[in-house]
């Protein structure tokens, strides 16, 4: 098993609906999560970070974490055509003094206007 | 500020050729990574340094490939006898802390694109 999973998609959705990505990861003993943007050609762009379970709004954009079902969300509502990027899943791995972190393969996201 | 710089951004290598790839990381950032991303992918990780310790090299995909950052700044990854399976983009990040905050994050450079021929 992966540490981190994402459908990769691609996930294609009409300009002003709701995108929802998903992610699963596999220990338990993760306590921080981010979601990536990265455009074609550039690189991972930090847009939230969570480690509460519930839900947490920045915006559009609103991470949901689940540490009892080891389940991350992002929603971006109203999605726009500049939204289209491939979106990254990061989780820590928790070892003794480090900051070590996976990524999952990331899901692409177009949003058609 | 300066952000996370590497370089070369492109190289292209004959397969059987050794390369250095170079990270400058944002000042005073503790803790530094190598990710190796392929078309399509996400990033896969390749090691971890925290200063000039390297203490996660477990991504390392073969004994080709060796990393270091012997001043606790700058960082180099080198390949050695570079094949094709090793084209990729090779992205450094840095982070400013050392032990695990929960709202650390990793600010990357723009990436080496490597294309081995």
């Amino acid at each position: 098993q992966k540490e981190v999973e994402q459908n990769s998609g691609p996930l294609s959705v009409p300009e002003g609906a709701i995108a929802s990505l998903n992610c699963t990861y596999s220990d338990r003993g993760s306590q921080s999560f981010f979601w990536y943007r990265q455009y074609s050609g550039k690189s991972p762009e930090l847009i939230m970070f969570i480690y509460s379970n519930g839900d947490k709004e920045d915006g559009r954009f609103t991470a949901q974490l689940n540490k009892a079902s080891q389940y991350v969300s992002l929603l971006i509502r109203d999605s726009q055509p500049s939204d289209s990027a491939t979106y990254l899943c990061a989780v820590d791995i928790p070892l003794q003094n480090n900051n070590d972190m996976r990524f999952g393969a990331g899901t692409r996201l177009t949003v058609k206007p | 500020g300066a952000g996370v710089s590497q370089s070369p951004r492109y190289k292209v290598a004959k397969r059987g050729q050794d390369v250095a790839l170079r990270c400058d990381p944002i000042s005073g950032h503790v803790s530094l990574f190598w990710y190796q991303q392929a078309l399509g992918q996400g990033p896969e990780f390749l090691t971890y340094f925290q200063n000039e310790a390297q203490l996660d090299k477990s991504g390392l995909p073969s004994d080709r490939f060796f990393a270091e950052r012997p001043e606790g700044s700058v960082s180099t990854l080198k390949i050695q006898r570079t094949q094709q399976e090793d084209s990729a983009v090779y992205l450094c990040a840095s982070m400013p802390a050392a032990r695990r905050e929960i709202d650390n994050e990793q600010f990357f450079g723009p990436g080496t694109r490597l294309t081995v021929l």
